[in-house]
């Protein structure tokens, strides 16, 4: 089975410069997500779609990133303009539909690409 | 809010050492907890999970048990190897969507020969 596929694998930006990044999920996995992990921390969430719907997307700074996934299956996440504080490596996963039982969540596990390493300078 | 505070590293450890790493967490409800795992050059990849209060989640003889008297959910390995040279991430999972992770910071583990 097919992992989650990201490009580019690497990208170096001067700061105020555009920057988009991709993701392929695992088929069949509606919920994707988009982290952001600095160096020498841990993965933060950005957003989080369940097919091409926000479910949550409390700690993406939308003045400059923004992220979209038409038709429910890739997804691009977007910086414009980048700043330096944005140099990170910007991981991708997907998962089976999150959901709810007895009222508690059910946790399907995230499956992870191998990250897009941004540099801005 | 929710989070995890994990103990920093590097912890640098001989082969067939113990491996101990701290991980403690705060959370509003019922939290799932997990240890996951990114080796050199690697995406992170689930090592251990576990869902409820005394669960042992266990995996390539890694083990950690979910304690909610102390909130924690320490990794432990008897016996390392080389290969296990990573960096170890403790995260827990909680809420309505059921999914969302809040991580530690990592802690890197180089074993050495």
């Amino acid at each position: 089975e097919a992992g989650v596929a990201q490009s580019p694998r690497y990208k170096i930006i001067e700061k105020r410069q555009s920057v988009a990044f991709w993701c392929n999920p695992i088929s069949g996995h509606a919920t994707l997500y988009w982290y952001q992990q600095i160096l020498g921390q841990g993965p933060k969430l950005l957003i989080q779609f369940q097919n091409n719907g926000v479910v949550d997307d409390s700690q993406l700074p939308k003045d400059r990133f923004s992220a979209e996934r038409l038709k429910g299956v890739d997804s691009t996440l977007k910086i414009q303009p980048a700043k330096l504080e944005d140099s990170a490596v910007y991981l991708c996963a997907s998962s089976l539909l999150a959901g709810l039982a007895g009222g508690r969540g059910i946790y399907n596990e995230q499956f992870f690409g191998p990250g897009t390493r941004l540099t801005v300078l | 809010g929710n989070s995890v505070t994990q103990m920093e590293g590097p912890v640098t450890l001989s082969e067939e050492a113990f491996l101990t790493i701290n991980c403690t967490y705060t959370a509003t409800g019922y939290p799932s907890l997990f240890w996951y795992v990114q080796y050199p050059g690697e995406g992170l990849q689930l090592l251990l999970k576990a869902t409820k209060a005394d669960d042992k989640g266990s995996n390539k003889g890694f083990e950690a048990t979910y304690r909610k008297e102390t909130t924690s959910f320490h990794l432990e390995k008897g016996s390392v190897q080389v290969s296990d040279s990573a960096v170890y991430f403790c995260a827990l999972s909680e809420g309505a969507a059921g999914n969302k992770l809040t991580f530690g910071g990592g802690t890197r583990v180089l074993v050495k020969p």
